[in-house]
């Protein structure tokens, strides 16, 4: 069974600061990589998915993540943070198979709280 | 376009007791699959509905089930409620175009979520 690995509970930053959450996924087969954010009140929403070719993936609003195979991780990226960006930010694994699989194992979640 | 809804959004239910949770996916999005929140466990994949029929299931007693329906409405019930059953309980939807084939996966779009109370 897969898991997923984040290694920070609660981030605290200053607006303009640089942001880079971490993510490792434990499976030993092919996956497709996500992160998703649910800001204050509202639905978790989709903010960028890896299935294959380049590596390094864009999302919106400024977001990118990297997938490094060989270490397993996943992680998320900013290079400057606004206080709108407060949100908690999880990052989600599903095998990629012939099943068509739609299940996604989820970290823990990550707090980001900015700092106006 | 609507997005997907749950009902209802909140429940407040005693130990012992039975619930019905009921999701109404994007229109056009054929498959459901449903999640538990809590702060403990963090977000758990319970099941996945597709034309109907339930293509995966995660870890759960079973106690958590579920169905599909023709229009791809769907809903989960909870029998013999326990304390540890309280959370939110999210649904997520998809076209699922790709079926059964590798490589192609659609976007799944979650719903506000249905906060459970058990008492």
């Amino acid at each position: 069974a897969q898991s997923v690995s984040q290694h920070n509970h609660h981030v605290i930053l200053s607006e303009a600061a640089s942001l880079e959450l971490g993510c490792n996924y434990s499976y030993g087969g092919t996956v497709n990589l996500f992160w998703y954010v649910q800001y204050p009140g509202q639905h978790l929403q989709l903010l960028l998915k890896y299935f294959s070719g380049d590596p390094l993936v864009k999302g919106i609003k400024g977001f990118e993540a990297e997938f490094i195979k060989s270490k397993f991780s996943f992680n998320l990226r900013k290079p400057s943070v606004q206080w709108s960006d407060t949100a908690e930010y999880f990052c989600a694994v599903s095998p990629y198979s012939g099943a068509g699989s739609y299940q996604l194992t989820f970290g823990k979640g990550t707090k980001l709280s900015v700092i106006p | 376009k609507a997005g997907v809804t749950q009902t209802p959004r909140y429940l407040i239910k005693t130990r012992g007791q039975q619930v019905t949770l009921s999701c109404s996916p994007i229109s056009g999005h054929r498959s459901v699959s449903w999640y538990q929140q809590t702060p403990g466990q963090g977000l758990q994949f319970l099941f996945e509905y597709f034309s109907e029929t339930q293509r995966n299931k995660g870890n759960f007693p079973g106690r958590f089930s579920g169905r599909q329906f023709s229009n791809s409405r769907s809903e989960m019930n909870v029998s013999t409620l326990e304390l540890g059953d309280s959370a939110l309980y999210l649904c997520a939807s998809s076209l699922r175009t790709g079926g059964h084939r590798a490589g192609v996966y659609n976007e799944q779009f979650f719903g506000p979520g249905t906060r459970l109370t058990v008492l």
